[in-house]
C-alpha cells in the first residue's frame, strides 16, 4: 500500500509570511495527526482528526496555525504569519482507529525554515 | 505529567560493539502506557522499530530488543552487536491504550564507526 504522503519536502521563508502544509494519509486510514518537530527534539502533537473531525488541538497554536481534514481524506496545516520560532519538521501521520493498539505511519515531513 | 527521558546523544559505537539506549518514563495520567521505540534513518521517514503494550514484556525487531519494566519505569534498547546501517535517530515513546496521543522524547543519535 501507498504510505503517507506530504509535501512539499522543503519550505524556506520569512518571517511574516504564510504556508501551507499537505498530507495524503494512508487509504482507509480514519485517524489523521500532525506533529511538529523542532531540531533535536521529539516530535510534539499539534492536532489530530477522526474522519473530518478535530478531536485534539490543544497544542495547535490558534492565533497562526490552522488544519482542516474537510473530506476525511487529505489534510492542510496552515501557518499565517511564520516566525523563526516556526522552524521545525511538520510530520503527518495516519493510522486506523477501529485496530486495537493501531500503529502509526509516519510521512517523510516537511522541513520549514523560517528566516 | 507525561514524559519520555532518554540517552543523550550522539552515541557512536564501532561495528560489533553492544548497544544500549537508555529510556525512562513518566506516565502520571496513564495507567496502562504503551511502549515504542521508533527509528529514523538518514534521509527516511520516522518508523516503528518495535512496541510493547504489556509490562514485563518483551520486544523485538532487527536485532534489538527492548523490555517493559514497570517498576523501574524503563524500556531501554540494547543489540548486543550493532552494524554501520543501524546509523539512525532513535526515539522512545509511549501512548496511553485508550488514546491517540504519542508522547516522545528527545531522540539518541547513533553513529556506528565501520
Amino acid at each position: 500500500e501507498a504510505g503517507v504522503t506530504q509535501s512539499p519536502r522543503y519550505a524556506v521563508l520569512q518571517e511574516g509570511q504564510a504556508v501551507s502544509f499537505w498530507c495524503d494519509p494512508i487509504s482507509g486510514h480514519d485517524t489523521l495527526y500532525w506533529y511538529q518537530q523542532p531540531r533535536d527534539q521529539g516530535p510534539q502533537l499539534l492536532v489530530y482528526f477522526r474522519d473530518e473531525a478535530v478531536i485534539d488541538n490543544s497544542q495547535l497554536p490558534s492565533d497562526r496555525f490552522s488544519a482542516v481534514r474537510p473530506k476525511g481524506t487529505n489534510s492542510t496545516l496552515k501557518i499565517q504569519s511564520a516566525k523563526q520560532g516556526d522552524t521545525a519538521t511538520y510530520l503527518c501521520a495516519s493510522s486506523l482507529s477501529a485496530r486495537a493498539n493501531s500503529d502509526y505511519t509516519f510521512g517523510s515531513g516537511t522541513r520549514l525554515l523560517v528566516i | 505529567g507525561d514524559s519520555v527521558t532518554q540517552t543523550e546523544g550522539p552515541v557512536t559505537v564501532s561495528e560489533s560493539e553492544s548497544l544500549i539506549i537508555n529510556c525512562t518514563y513518566s506516565a502520571t495520567s496513564i495507567a496502562y502506557p504503551n511502549l515504542f521505540w521508533y527509528v529514523r534513518y538518514p534521509g527516511e521517514g520516522l518508523q516503528l522499530l518495535l512496541k510493547v503494550i504489556t509490562a514485563g514484556q518483551k520486544g523485538s525487531s532487527r536485532g534489538f530488543e527492548a523490555t517493559y519494566n514497570k517498576e523501574t519505569t524503563s524500556f531501554h534498547l540494547q543489540k548486543a552487536s550493532v552494524q554501520e546501517s543501524d546509523s539512525a535517530v532513535y526515539y522512545c515513546a509511549l501512548r496511553d491504550t485508550n488514546a491517540y496521543k504519542v508522547i516522545f522524547g528527545k531522540g539518541t543519535h547513533l553513529h556506528v564507526l565501520p
